[in-house]
């Protein structure tokens, strides 16, 4: 089994709806960070988490919301989705600050 | 702020042939640096960290990386590339004298090699 697993891997929705992207993890990590790839300008943060208590906006956060309801999970909510939040969005995980992250394998997003 | 520049969209290299990712850094104090590759349809993987130490980094899959503080640089190198390598390339940076900040990363180099 996968480190850190995202659910779905792929989604349509359509204008306007609401949608969550799901991350957990077994790594036991308490830095959980949510990451957006779009072609030609790499990955771009999102909000991220360095436990439970604790949400931080990264630099692109207008019209996402998150949720880090254990240690091990740390969702992504969009309120009302729009065809620019089309993307492909990364979970990421890491123990302290001088160490690596551990990425899900993805989930493609189209927002129609 | 914290920033990482790949000036390369794309690299092609001939199989066999040594391959240079290039990656600058800007950071107010000693960074910490990584490399990460992405095939298609996966995430992402680490491949190697510069913390402290060597400036010379040896990773996974035959891939080294030299800190060069004076340029701001950390480079990833492999001295003979494969077809596999073909992928694309990300340098990360964090300023560990910024508190917690997360990595940030470039925006991608993409690798061909040619058989």
């Amino acid at each position: 089994d996968a480190d850190v697993t995202q659910t779905p891997r792929n989604r349509i929705t359509k204008t306007g709806k609401r949608i969550m992207l799901e991350c957990s993890q077994t790594k036991g990590h308490d830095r959980m960070y949510w990451y957006r790839q779009d072609p030609g300008l790499g990955l771009r943060l999102i909000y991220y988490s360095f436990d439970v208590k604790d949400i931080n906006k990264g630099e692109i956060s207008d019209g996402y919301s998150v949720s880090r309801q254990a240690q091990a999970k740390f969702s992504l909510s969009l309120e009302s989705a729009i065809p620019n939040q089309t993307a492909l969005y990364f979970c990421a995980t890491s123990d302290t600050g001088n160490t690596e992250a551990f990425f899900g394998q993805g989930t493609r997003l189209t927002v129609v | 702020a914290q920033s990482v520049a790949q000036p390369e969209d794309q690299v092609n290299v001939a199989e066999g042939n040594p391959l240079t990712v290039k990656c600058t850094y800007s950071v107010s104090g000693n960074p910490y640096l990584f490399w990460y590759v992405q095939y298609p349809n996966r995430g992402l993987q680490f491949l190697l960290k510069y913390i402290t130490g060597d400036n010379l980094v040896k990773g996974s899959y035959g891939f080294e990386a030299e800190f060069n503080k004076s340029q701001t640089s950390f480079h990833l190198k492999k001295p003979s590339a494969l077809v596999s390598d073909s992928a694309l390339y990300f340098c990360a940076v964090r300023d560990p004298y910024s508190g917690n900040t997360p990595l940030v990363f470039g925006k991608g180099t993409r690798l061909s090699v040619i058989a």
